[in-house]
């Protein structure tokens, strides 16, 4: 089974700074990786998809990177409406997502 | 709109069955792939379950292999999670996703979730 993992767990950032949060599986899953944002009492929100690919209607601020073993999530420019817990997922081999990482108000 | 309401969550207790239902609409049903992905309360994502288009690929995770089969009727647009032999462990809120096209990919739209507590 494909393990992943995320760094940091929590991550504590300020309006407009620049934000990014790495993911690693445990094997090469190419860029068959998704990333999603899940705020409070909500469903998880699709981002990014193919290691780089925005969904549609997520703002440009937003970016995706990485391929093989190692994958980051970038916020250019944090705002208020991102703070939230995030998760990368990986489907090169069924499914699995990795732990999360909440971004909180410094 | 895309829409994915989930319906069958509740109280059970341990060893007991219980029926999830997704009710799709929005979206041509019978063109994609639909999961089952569950969050323990304040743990993280574990995909459950999940069923391509036409029934002919289906996947569990380990965790609910044996227990738990997942079924879809295209005529009726649902999708449906019947969960057998529950444990304490099972208890999660259950969302229905959407899969952007074949079996193995993404999430694209996910339900609000029903909440199974297992208990007793």
């Amino acid at each position: 089974d494909i393990q992943m993992t995320q760094s940091p767990s929590t991550l504590s950032a300020s309006v407009g700074d620049r934000v990014t949060i790495t993911c690693r599986a445990s094997q090469s899953i190419s860029s068959w990786l998704a990333w999603y944002q899940q705020k409070p009492g909500k469903a998880p929100k699709l981002l990014i998809y193919k290691a780089s690919s925005l969904e549609s209607g997520v703002p440009s601020r937003f970016s995706g990177s990485g391929s093989g073993t190692e994958f980051t999530l970038t916020i250019s420019s944090l705002q208020p409406d991102d703070f939230a817990t995030y998760y990368c997922q990986q489907y090169n081999s069924y499914y699995a997502f990795g732990p999360g990482t909440k971004v909180d108000i410094k | 709109e895309v829409q994915l309401v989930e319906s069958g969550g509740g109280l059970v207790q341990p060893g007991r069955s219980l029926r999830l239902s997704c009710a799709a609409s929005g979206f041509t049903f019978d063109d994609y792939a639909m999961h089952w992905v569950r969050q323990a309360p304040g743990k993280g994502l574990e995909w459950v379950s999940g069923i391509s288009w036409n029934s002919g690929s289906i996947g569990y995770a380990d965790s609910v292999k044996g227990r738990f089969t997942i079924s879809r009727d295209n005529a009726k647009n649902s999708l449906y999670l019947q969960m057998n032999s529950l444990r304490a462990e099972d208890t999660a809120l259950y969302y229905c996703a959407k899969g952007p096209g074949d079996f193995s990919l993404f999430f694209d739209y996910w339900g609000q979730g029903t909440l199974v507590t297992v208990s007793s």
